[in-house]
């Protein structure tokens, strides 16, 4: 099974619908990260957490929530979808030890929003 | 302003070249830099880390070089295969505080062709 799963893998919404996406991982780390990726724009990190209740900012976090369920989920809502919030959307983990900056990127959720 | 440059979009090698991929950065001081590789539709892998105190780290036939004052780190694929055929990614803390908070380059994407 793998490591870091994200649901669901595609989504069509509409706007002004609100969609959540989730990520599951079983490699114990306690940080946890929401990006999207953009053609052109590369990936942006959207919120992280380096555990349960320590949820932060990143440089796009405008229209979108996280939830930290519990230190193997994390959540990203978007309250109200807009068209320009279609993209690709990658939950990430990274752990202690000594590959501690290492991130483990699940597979993916591609959004679209008519 | 960009913040990390991959200044080749796309690359084109001959399989059995040597493929080197650069990422400059400027006004930061990160204390390691990452690359990762992506393939079409799926998750960044990482690759190699590299600190700001090593000069040169290899994993088979990849080898990444740091420099920090050139503010520089180039990417060598040794013998390329059509199978490295991807889109690579240069990471770093731009924080430079030794934070896990990664910003990604945009990626070039490698092409080797038989």
């Amino acid at each position: 099974d793998a490591d870091v799963t994200q649901t669901p893998r595609n989504r069509i919404t509409k706007t002004g619908k609100r969609i959540m996406l989730e990520c599951s991982q079983t490699k114990g780390h306690d940080r946890m990260y929401w990006y999207r990726q953009d053609p052109g724009l590369g990936l942006r990190l959207i919120y992280y957490s380096f555990d349960v209740k320590d949820i932060n900012k990143g440089e796009i976090s405008d229209g979108y929530s996280v939830s930290r369920q519990a230190q193997a989920k994390f959540s990203l809502s978007l309250e109200s979808a807009i068209p320009n919030q279609t993209a690709l959307y990658f939950c990430a983990t990274s752990g202690g030890g000594g590959s501690a900056y290492e991130q483990y990127f699940g597979p993916g959720t591609r959004l679209t929003v008519t | 302003s960009q913040k990390i440059e991959q200044n080749s979009e796309a690359l084109n090698i001959q399989e059995g070249k040597t493929a080197t991929l650069t990422c400059n950065y400027t006004n930061y001081s990160p204390a390691y830099l990452q690359w990762y590789r992506q393939d079409p539709g799926r998750g960044p892998v990482f690759l190699l880390l590299i600190r700001e105190n090593e000069k040169e780290k290899r994993k088979e036939r990849l080898k990444v070089t740091f420099d920090t004052t050139l503010k520089q780190s180039l990417f060598h694929i040794t013998a390329s295969q059509p199978a490295d055929s991807a889109t690579y990614l240069c990471a770093l803390d731009i924080t430079g505080a030794g934070s896990y908070q990664l910003t990604f380059g945009k990626g070039t994407k490698l092409s080797v062709i038989p």
